[in-house]
């Protein structure tokens, strides 16, 4: 089946900083990929919709300046968390999207678990 | 209202039992279903979509009700291996095409089999 994968699977940073995460498709093109966030005990929030060579749209009640999202090819999306601060500490997962299949048909990275300190 | 409501259980259950899930979605125009299964701290996984007349894989059943807009998950025959948290999932709909894709995920039922 196709595999997407995100980079890092985890990552420790100072509250202020900014971290980058990387969500590519491995076998397959990714027309669309979405960012997912989810805190403990919680379901899957979506955050954006990324589109290759377009702006992300973003979810009600997300911040496009604090999470930053590029799709700079059909294989690679990134989110950036800018100035992350102990909230932002979560479990952040993509998803892509084969444009040959239907509009559900989604591939979930593993995850990236972000902890703010 | 939630947009998709699940029992979030716990459900313990033997080996070998039979357990089923309840959800119930908020728009009635919403048109594809789906099961996930996530394993703790990882990623969702897709165990099965949903299909109107009903469908089967092996143990797992699944039956959608638009009239009641609800959906179920059965599991025959548990094995410890079933262990994991199960979402109802459920496609967004919105105007102009904005949610093309777009899921919407129920917070999940908890299911631990045990020896």
């Amino acid at each position: 089946g196709a595999v997407v994968s995100q980079h890092p699977s985890w990552v420790i940073c100072k509250s202020g900083t900014s971290v980058k995460i990387e969500c590519r498709s491995l076998d397959f093109q990714a027309t669309t990929m979405f960012w997912y966030r989810q805190f403990p005990k919680q379901s899957l929030m979506l955050m954006a919709t990324s589109n290759e060579g377009s702006k992300a749209t973003y979810e009600q009640g997300v911040e496009k300046d604090k999470f930053l999202i590029n799709h700079a090819s059909l294989t690679l999306s990134t989110l950036t968390v800018t100035s992350a601060h102990p909230e932002d500490s979560s479990f952040y997962i993509c998803s892509a999207r084969d444009g040959r299949e239907g509009p559900y048909e989604q591939y979930f990275g593993p995850g990236t678990r972000l902890t703010v300190t | 209202r939630k947009e998709v409501e699940q029992d979030p259980g716990p459900f313990n259950v033997p080996e070998g039992a039979t357990v089923a899930f309840n959800c119930t979605y908020s728009n009635s125009a919403s048109q594809s279903f789906f099961w996930y299964r996530q394993d703790c701290r990882k990623e969702p996984k897709l165990l099965m979509s949903v299909y109107s007349s009903g469908n089967e894989d092996g143990r797992f059943t699944a039956q959608l009700n638009r009239a009641s807009q609800y959906i179920s998950l059965l599991i025959r025959d548990s094995k410890l291996s079933d262990s994991a948290t199960y979402l109802c999932v459920v496609n967004r709909q919105g105007a102009g095409g904005t949610s093309y894709g777009k899921l919407t995920f129920g917070q999940g039922t908890i299911l631990t089999v045990h020896p």
